[in-house]
Parts: structure tokens; C-alpha cells; sequence
């Protein structure tokens, strides 16, 4: 089945360490983006990629680095910079042509420990 | 900016009541609009969509009405059942832009 897969689903963090978040998809979609969610709240983007080797900062890039190797990966690395990383992160991925929505992945719960 | 500290309204209905969850989008241009529902602890799911050359669209169960006069977007969940509870997203998006997303609205159902 076509799908967009972020693992793991639970990730606990030291203080200071880096940590790398993964997402693939094989729906061949040319763009990807990683969402920030605190609990209660709406989503907000850190970083995008509309085609391989290329992407932009979102809302909130500060404390986060991505890369776009291949169509199907966008992983994603939440850094000692970043002070309060606390939250569930969501991957998504989309087709330009036509313009349509965004398939989600099931997310990853990042807990600070 | 931050948005901390702000939590999304809730919507309480009764079980097989209707529902109607509203969204207020914010560019004129915008011309493709879509509702999602994310379950606790899950990815957002795509529930219907609406192009801006709609003023409706019915999928099961489910009606999203556009008015783009007033920039105001609409979903009608009919005899809402306890498996609707979940948080609910309208979304924006003009041309090949990226999708601009909404607060979101809390739905809860009672029996």
C-alpha cells in the first residue's frame, strides 16, 4: 500500500543530544513537510521540500535541520539548539500536479527526558 | 508567531446530533479548501475537500459548504457518533502554494 511512514512512533531525548526523526513515503510526491504540534494546539511548519535537494525554512526552522537526499526521504533532526523540542512532530507529503491536500503520517512523539 | 498557551475551541454535541464546525480563511485567492480529523495521537486524516468554483460539496455523512464572500468555510458532520471526536483542521491552499492550516476545533461528543 501507498503511504507516508514516520518512525519511531515514541522518541525520548536527553538534554543536549541530537536526535533524528525519519520519514518516507512511497507515493511518489515531490514535496514533503515536517509539522510541529503542541498538545491542545494547531500545527505549525518547520521545514519543506517541493523537490530533491532543495528546502526552505517554515515558521519555526529555529533548532531544527533537514535534508532531501532522495524523492522518498525527508528526516528530520531536532538539535541541543532547539530549547523546548517537547512535542509530536508530523511528516507529510503531497503532489503538485494536480493540487491536492496532504497525506499525513502517524507522527512521533518527542518527550525530553 | 508563537502561538503558545492558545488552545482550540471546543465544539460539544450530543450524539446523534448535527454537527457544524466553522473556519474563517484569511487569502481571497485561496481557490482549494479541505477539512481534515486527527485523532488523539494519530496524523491528520483528509475527511473532504472544495474547490473555490464550489459553493458545496457532500461526501458520507459529511458537507462542506464555502462561502467566499465572507471567507468562511463550513463542515456539517450529520447524527454525529462518538468515533467523530477527534480535532478538526480546515486548510487553504492558492495554486501550487503549500497549505495554509487553520487553529482547529476540538469536537466532542456525548451520549
Amino acid at each position: 500500500d501507498g503511504g507516508i511512514t514516520q518512525s519511531p512512533k515514541y522518541l525520548f531525548r536527553k538534554e543536549g543530544q541530537n536526535v533524528t526523526l525519519s520519514c518516507e513515503q512511497n507515493l511518489n510526491h515531490d514535496a514533503m513537510y515536517w509539522y510541529r504540534q503542541d498538545p491542545g494546539q494547531g500545527l505549525r511548519l518547520i521545514y519543506y521540500s517541493q523537490i530533491v535537494n532543495d528546502f526552505q525554512k517554515g515558521d519555526i526552522a529555529e533548532g531544527y535541520s533537514v535534508s532531501r537526499e532522495k524523492k522518498e526521504s525527508f528526516p528530520l533532526t531536532v538539535t541541543s539548539a532547539q530549547k523546548n523540542p517537547t512535542a509530536f512532530y508530523l511528516c507529510a507529503s503531497s503532489a503538485d500536479r494536480p493540487p491536492i491536500g496532504y497525506t499525513f503520517g502517524s507522527g512521533t512523539r518527542l518527550t525530553v527526558v | 508567531g508563537e502561538s503558545v498557551g492558545l488552545h482550540l475551541p471546543t465544539l460539544s454535541v450530543q450524539e446523534g446530533d448535527n454537527s457544524i464546525i466553522n473556519c474563517a480563511y484569511s487569502n481571497s485567492a485561496s481557490d482549494y479548501f479541505i477539512w481534515y480529523k486527527q485523532e488523539s495521537g494519530k496524523g491528520p486524516q483528509f475527511i473532504i475537500d472544495i474547490r473555490s468554483n464550489m459553493d458545496k460539496r457532500q461526501g458520507q455523512r459529511v458537507t462542506v459548504l464555502l462561502n467566499k464572500t465572507v471567507k468562511h468555510l463550513s463542515l456539517q458532520i450529520a447524527a454525529t457518533q462518538p468515533g467523530d471526536s477527534a480535532v478538526y483542521f480546515c486548510a487553504e491552499k492558492k495554486g501550487w502554494g503549500k497549505l495554509q492550516f487553520g487553529a482547529g476545533t476540538q469536537v466532542v461528543v456525548t451520549p
